[in-house]
């Protein structure tokens, strides 16, 4: 299947600062990246759906301007938690699909740790 | 919009016998059910998809099968192995360009060797 690569994989943050998270389609154009939160022992949650070259769309309840997410490319969306609480702690992954196959494809996961 | 449930939470099995994991939905709409392995630490990797236009589909000692009318489908894991342990989740999708797959709540499998 094709690979898509989540950096880092795990980042300790200070509370009020912000992280960069970074997936990237390594093997195909990914037209559409998804975001998503995975509390312990929890399904995964949907944050936003983002199209290369336009604004992501949020689910409710997510606020846009904390979880800033940019996908600017074919092959890169990055998702930014800025002025992190350690309530942001969390495992975040994303997904990865071109827009013309069925499959996604997810990348490994960051863990945050907010401290 | 689509929900999806799947069950059982949790599930033991002993080396070599069979597992079963079950997910209903509740959008006809759907067209597409991926199921995902996702091992400790690490993100959900696909390992079977089937679309709506079939009712079965196997890969060596993984099969998913697809009830449309009654809109449930099926994991089945033959000849477990302790490397099968993991968390596994269902999904359903309208295979429309940019939807967003909708998650069941996962099965802990635990294969004892």
């Amino acid at each position: 299947g094709a690979v898509v690569s989540q950096h880092p994989s795990r980042v300790i943050c200070k509370s009020g600062t912000s992280v960069k998270i970074e997936c990237r389609s390594l093997d195909f154009q990914a037209t559409t990246m998804f975001w998503y939160r995975q509390f312990p022992k929890k399904s995964l949650m949907l944050m936003a759906t983002s199209n290369e070259g336009s604004k992501a769309t949020y689910e409710q309840g997510v606020e846009k301007d904390k979880f800033l997410i940019n996908h600017a490319s074919l092959t890169l969306s990055t998702l930014t938690v800025t002025s992190a609480h350690p309530e942001d702690s969390s495992f975040y992954i994303c997904s990865a699909r071109d827009g013309g196959a069925t499959e996604a494809f997810f990348g490994q996961g960051t863990r945050l740790t907010v401290v | 919009g689509e929900n999806v449930e799947q069950h059982p939470s949790t599930l033991s099995v002993q080396e070599g016998d069979s597992a079963v994991i079950k997910c209903t939905y509740s959008d006809s709409a759907s067209n597409y059910f991926p199921w995902y392995k996702q091992e400790l630490g690490k993100g959900p990797q696909l390992i079977i998809d089937i679309r709506s236009n079939v009712g079965e589909k196997k890969d060596q000692r993984i099969a998913v099968t697809l009830n449309k009318t009654a809109k449930h489908f099926s994991l089945h894991i033959t000849e477990t192995q302790p490397e099968d342990s993991a968390v596994y989740f269902c999904a359903a999708r309208y295979n429309n360009a940019g939807n967003m797959l909708t998650f069941g709540g996962g099965t802990r499998l635990m294969v004892k060797p």
